[in-house]
């Protein structure tokens, strides 16, 4: 069975400082990933997907960036933190056909001091 | 626990029709309701979110209903065209999305 692994599951950051979080899925090959955001008092919103190692894809300009090392492994990185920065993020793997069902991980609550 | 229904499941359309998508949820206590939008391969894009304290939300074609009391809101698309074809998803906090309804537009 497949499962998506985050971490760390919170953390807390002051302004500033750098960002790395860190996702992977287990038991299937090849899955789309994809980066959400919930700040507080909004939805989810997708951040950056990838359909391939090394290939990603923004969907909104921020501090934040991501990278795909390995097939089963996506990072949210940034160099500096911004306040805006907290919030819940979720990272998913998707099949990529048909309706493409999205599977999320645990989540991490980033709180930016 | 929360469970959050959509229907239909699929509706196929002509080009120009106004249409309605439906999402129900058993708990009313939320703060809040998503709609999203996925393409085939692609991540979900939010299209209206509102709070518990809204009745509804416009944007553009896209108007979406929220009456907690019911468990219930609608998403309408007037106008409707091919681009919308996607699958619309629900999703109410926390992170409990509705199975989604594709939507095929025809020209």
């Amino acid at each position: 069975s497949q499962t998506i692994h985050q971490w760390p599951a919170t953390l807390v950051q002051p302004v500033g400082s750098p960002l790395s979080l860190e996702c992977t899925v287990e038991g299937t090959s090849n899955p789309n990933l994809y980066w959400y955001r919930q700040a507080a008092g909004r939805g989810l919103q997708l951040l950056f997907y990838s359909v391939g190692i090394g290939q990603i894809s923004s969907e909104v300009p921020q501090n934040l960036s991501a990278s795909r090392p390995q097939d089963r492994q996506f990072i949210l990185s940034s160099k500096k933190l911004l306040l805006s920065d907290s919030g819940f993020y979720l990272c998913a793997w998707g099949t990529g056909r048909g309706t493409d069902t999205q599977y999320f991980g645990p989540g991490t609550r980033l709180t930016v001091l | 626990k929360q469970e959050v229904t959509q229907i239909p499941a699929a509706l196929s359309v002509p080009e120009g029709e106004n249409l309605v998508l439906n999402c129900s949820f058993t708990d009313s206590a939320i703060y809040n309701l998503q709609w999203f939008r996925q393409d085939p391969g692609k991540g979900l894009t939010s299209l209206l979110l509102i709070q518990s304290s809204q009745r509804e939300q416009t944007s553009g074609r896209l108007n979406a209903s929220l009456d907690k009391s019911s468990g219930r809101s609608t998403l309408y698309i007037a106008a409707s065209q091919p681009g919308d074809s996607a699958t619309y998803l629900c999703a109410v906090p926390d992170m409990r999305f509705g199975a989604g309804t594709r939507l095929t537009v025809k020209p």
